[in-house]
């Protein structure tokens, strides 16, 4: 059964505290891993695409790493701004189309 | 453009209601879903049309009904809902759903853009 899972569930940093995010799956027919962020009430935002291991994006504060089993999110020198529920989620193909979201991490960066 | 419009914000119907979600992008996209997100859960997709057609339908009860009228337009009808339907409902679109092998610029096309989500309420 495919699965893709996110941990830690809940995060809080100090701003300007470095972490990361962990995006584990075990699936068939890996086809992308999305990352997107959520705010409260809100409809995700796209933040990034990985395709294959070894595959990196950056943007601002996130840095996304993608690797055979598990893909990474790196926030560097949070800021409260960037408090949300970061969500990963794989696109699958093999014979039949799959869409998978991660049960999410939600962070709070604290001033 | 890259927005996602839904209609309405917000939706408090009861159980013998019929109402209508809508769903507008104007990015040229071939792809748009609807999924039901409720409270500290992850979107669960619904429904999924590609070019103007269903495409997948994960085993949702028949009180959804979806509707893609054209490209750019996608409806969810609503009937007899029961109260454990209330959710956030998202409308997302991609450029493509679909593919065989990614490379190049085929690459972006999966990627989801959501709108801001209708909040259902059922008494």
């Amino acid at each position: 059964e495919d699965q893709v899972t996110q941990s830690p569930e809940a995060l809080r940093l100090q701003e300007g505290e470095s972490s990361s995010l962990n995006c584990s799956y075990t699936v068939s027919g890996l086809r992308g891993l999305f990352w997107y962020r959520q705010d409260p009430g809100k409809g995700p935002e796209f933040l990034f695409t990985l395709y294959s291991a070894g595959e990196e994006k950056e943007k601002e504060r996130l840095k996304a790493t993608l690797t055979k089993k598990e893909s990474f999110l790196h926030i560097t020198a949070p800021k409260p701004e960037d408090s949300a529920t970061y969500l990963c989620a794989v696109h699958l193909f093999s014979g039949t189309y799959k869409y998978i979201f991660g049960t999410g991490t939600r962070l709070k960066v604290l001033a | 453009d890259t927005e996602v419009t839904q209609t309405p914000k917000h939706l408090v119907m009861g159980m013998t209601n019929k109402k209508s979600l809508k769903c507008e992008q104007h990015m040229g996209h071939r792809a748009m879903y609807w999924y039901k997100q409720k409270a500290k859960k992850p979107p669960e997709l619904m429904f999924v049309y590609s070019y103007e057609k269903l495409s997948i339908n994960e085993s949702v009860p028949s009180r959804f009904s979806p509707e893609c009228p054209n490209s750019s337009l996608l409806n969810l009808h609503l009937h007899a809902l029961q109260p454990e339907d209330s959710a956030l409902y998202l409308c997302a679109s991609s450029q493509g759903l679909l593919g065989g092998l990614i490379t190049g610029e085929s690459r972006p096309q999966f990627a989801q853009y959501f709108g801001p989500g209708t909040r259902l309420t059922v008494l």
